[in-house]
């Protein structure tokens, strides 16, 4: 079946500094990617979409300078988290669609617990 | 946009029991509703899910039913297990909206043995 790499699983960084958060298809073209954010005991909020090729789309009260988002190729998306703040610190999950799946597969990544210290 | 409301948040059953989980969506153009199941740190797993041309579909014990006019969908699980206890969240998405995901908030389930 369709599966998606994340990377890394987990990951601690300083305040002020950036993380990257990679997510690649591995047996099939993500033409879409869409980017989650799961606080503890909550459910997961969509923070953008994007489309290979083209600029990512944010969902309201994501801030785009601070959350950006790379899919220049169908196997690789990218989040980097600038200048992390402790408030960032979540799990972040990115799940894929496009060509090899089926026609309304999602396919999630393992996630990357992000903690801000 | 699209909002997608879920009960109850928490659900204990005694192991054998049925546990039954109910989700209503706003947009009428949704048409795609699947559910997933969520471990403590782990990746949703599709369960189950349903296109809106169909009103119920089963998986030996998940079944999920679908009403379009009222726009509601249920998870139902029968003859519970240990290993069924995990957080079950219920989603929608439509093709005019990106086929975008929008979750319900979660339930967890708790299968006392």
């Amino acid at each position: 079946g369709a599966v998606v790499s994340q990377h890394p699983s987990r990951v601690i960084c300083k305040s002020g500094t950036s993380v990257k958060i990679e997510c690649r298809s591995l047996d099939f073209q993500a033409t879409t990617m869409f980017w989650y954010r799961q606080f503890p005991k909550q459910s997961l909020m969509l923070m953008a979409t994007s489309n290979e090729g083209s600029k990512a789309t944010y969902e309201q009260g994501v801030e785009k300078d601070k959350f950006l988002i790379n899919h220049a190729s169908l196997t690789l998306s990218t989040l980097t988290v600038t200048s992390a703040h402790p408030e960032d610190s979540s799990f972040y999950i990115c799940s894929a669609r496009g060509f090899g799946t089926s026609n309304y597969g999602y396919t999630f990544g393992s996630g990357t617990r992000l903690t801000v210290v | 946009g699209e909002n997608v409301e879920q009960h109850p948040s928490t659900l204990s059953v005694q192991e054998g029991d049925s546990a039954v989980i109910k989700c209503t969506y706003s947009d009428s153009a949704s048409n795609y509703f699947p559910w997933y199941k969520q471990e403590l740190g782990k990746r949703p797993q599709l369960i189950i899910d349903i296109r809106s041309n169909v009103g119920e579909k089963k998986d030996q014990r998940i079944a999920v039913t679908l009403n379009k006019t009222a726009k509601h969908f249920s998870l139902h699980i029968t003859e519970t297990q240990p290993e069924d206890s995990a957080v079950y969240f219920c989603a929608a998405s439509m093709a005019a909206a990106g086929n975008k995901l929008t979750f319900g908030g979660g339930t967890r389930v708790l299968v006392k043995p």
